[in-house]
């Protein structure tokens, strides 16, 4: 079945650090992916929408200079926290389905990165 | 504003007992409806419902969606501690959209 990996699992970092993290799609092409933040015990609240060759699409809200995010082939989106601070301490969660928006695929998620910032 | 709304919020049984969680929507035009469990790390994928009345089984757990009145129900009979986690109801956007809505989640709670 479909396999969304996502790197690494698990951040620790000094504030003002910038962080990358990975999400691949190991068995098929995605040429959208999705970002989510995860506050403890609350849903997913998806942040942006990651599109191969193009820009990102933003939701209200988020900041686009605070979290980059690069699509740059159909297997892997990267999203950088730049300068990080504690209050984004969080679990990123990145999701993909196959053959995208056309297809009746249900979206798989990574594991997730816990990132924390001291 | 679509919407989609999960009960109860939070369930505790014993091992063995059945339960049910409930997902009603308010959402327009969706594709599909999902269930994901979600134990420490990211949702995994149970069940992708799109006609109504076909019930979906797998195990001991099964899902119906009933598109007359906006509802969709997951089973899980002879439960176990493994069963322990929140589960999700999330909607899927029709056409091209992939953007996805999700339910709150139903904390599960197993004990032995």
């Amino acid at each position: 079945g479909a396999v969304v990996s996502q790197h690494p699992s698990r951040v620790i970092c000094k504030s003002g650090t910038s962080v990358k993290i990975e999400c691949r799609s190991l068995d098929f092409q995605a040429t959208t992916m999705f970002w989510y933040r995860q506050f403890p015990k609350k849903s997913l609240m998806l942040m942006a929408t990651s599109n191969e060759g193009s820009k990102a699409t933003y939701e209200q809200g988020v900041e686009k200079d605070k979290f980059l995010i690069n699509h740059a082939s159909l297997t892997l989106s990267t999203l950088t926290v730049t300068s990080a601070h504690p209050e984004d301490s969080s679990f990123y969660i990145c999701s993909a389905s196959p053959f995208g928006g056309l297809s009746n695929q249900p979206q798989h998620f990574g594991d997730g990165t816990r990132l924390s910032i001291l | 504003e679509d919407k989609v709304v999960q009960s109860p919020l939070s369930l505790v049984v014993h091992e063995g007992d059945t339960v049910t969680l409930n997902c009603s929507y308010e959402v327009t035009n969706f594709r599909s409806l999902l269930w994901y469990k979600q134990e420490k790390k990211a949702p995994t994928f149970l069940f992708m419902l799109t006609s109504s009345g076909i019930e979906k089984k797998s195990g001991r757990l099964s899902s119906i969606l009933d598109k007359k009145e906006l509802f969709s129900i997951l089973n899980i009979t002879a439960t176990q501690t493994g069963d322990s986690a929140v589960y999700l109801c999330v909607l899927r956007g029709q056409g091209g959209s992939e953007k996805l809505v999700f339910g709150k989640g139903t904390k599960l709670t197993v004990n032995p």
